[in-house]
């Protein structure tokens, strides 16, 4: 139990154009999702929290009219990298809590999408 | 100061041996402590969570002090498998930190036969 997916698991793009990247909770309601950044040969870093109806919360740094986060359903969050530069490069992580651990801090982790931006 | 620091490494040890990794974190009222597993271009998997009397799961053991702000992981026996990047993991306190994770930037470690 307890699986995220993302789609894709890869997308090239050329520069000035957007992105769409999807995370799902197959077999589990998740009222809360986040967003990762890892650049190469670095850590994870939070880019957003996104919650179930309502706004997502942005980390300090992290353009929220570059990077719109949508989170329309208990199972489905989106990630929309806009007008990409070659400087957006990375992989991009979803994870989620369920919705039945929300007292817990587990998370569960898409596999990711590398994006490059040509 | 960074939130969570690792040693990078990274470690090169033959199979069998026995490995330890340490984290520090900053923020004293951090609530929850995590190591996760990260192996090349995949995503983070959970290791094992740590808590303040330690635990052990197999070969790996993990040691949390509060005092210190400390957290450890220890690896006995290593396997090739056991190659990989170690993420030390914090939920930091409360508010609008709820349920978020800070990530250490991990420690490599590589098992050779």
């Amino acid at each position: 139990g307890a699986v995220v997916s993302q789609h894709p698991s890869w997308v090239i793009c050329k520069s000035g154009t957007s992105v769409k990247i999807e995370c799902r909770s197959l077999d589990f309601q998740a009222t809360t999702m986040f967003w990762y950044r890892q650049f190469p040969k670095q850590s994870l870093m939070l880019m957003a929290t996104s919650n179930e109806g309502s706004k997502a919360t942005y980390e300090q740094g992290v353009e929220k009219d570059k990077f719109l986060i949508n989170h329309a359903s208990l199972t489905l969050s989106t990630l929309t990298v806009t007008s990409a530069h070659p400087e957006d490069s990375s992989f991009y992580i979803c994870s989620a809590t369920p919705l039945l651990h929300s007292l817990s801090y587990e998370q569960y982790f898409g596999p990711g999408t590398r994006l490059t931006v040509t | 100061r960074k939130e969570v620091e690792q040693d990078p490494g990274p470690f090169n040890v033959p199979e069998g041996a026995t490995v330890a990794f340490n984290c520090t974190y900053s923020n004293s009222a951090s609530q929850s402590f995590f190591w996760y597993r990260q192996d090349c271009r995949k995503e983070p998997k959970l290791l094992m969570s740590v808590y303040s009397s330690g635990n052990e799961d197999g070969r790996f053991t993990a040691q949390l002090n509060r005092a210190s702000q400390y957290i450890s992981l220890l690896i006995r026996d290593s396997k090739l498998s056991d190659s990989a990047t170690y993420l030390c993991v914090v939920n930091p306190a409360g508010g609008t930190s709820y349920g978020k994770l800070t990530f250490g930037q991990g420690t490599i470690l590589t098992v050779h036969p």
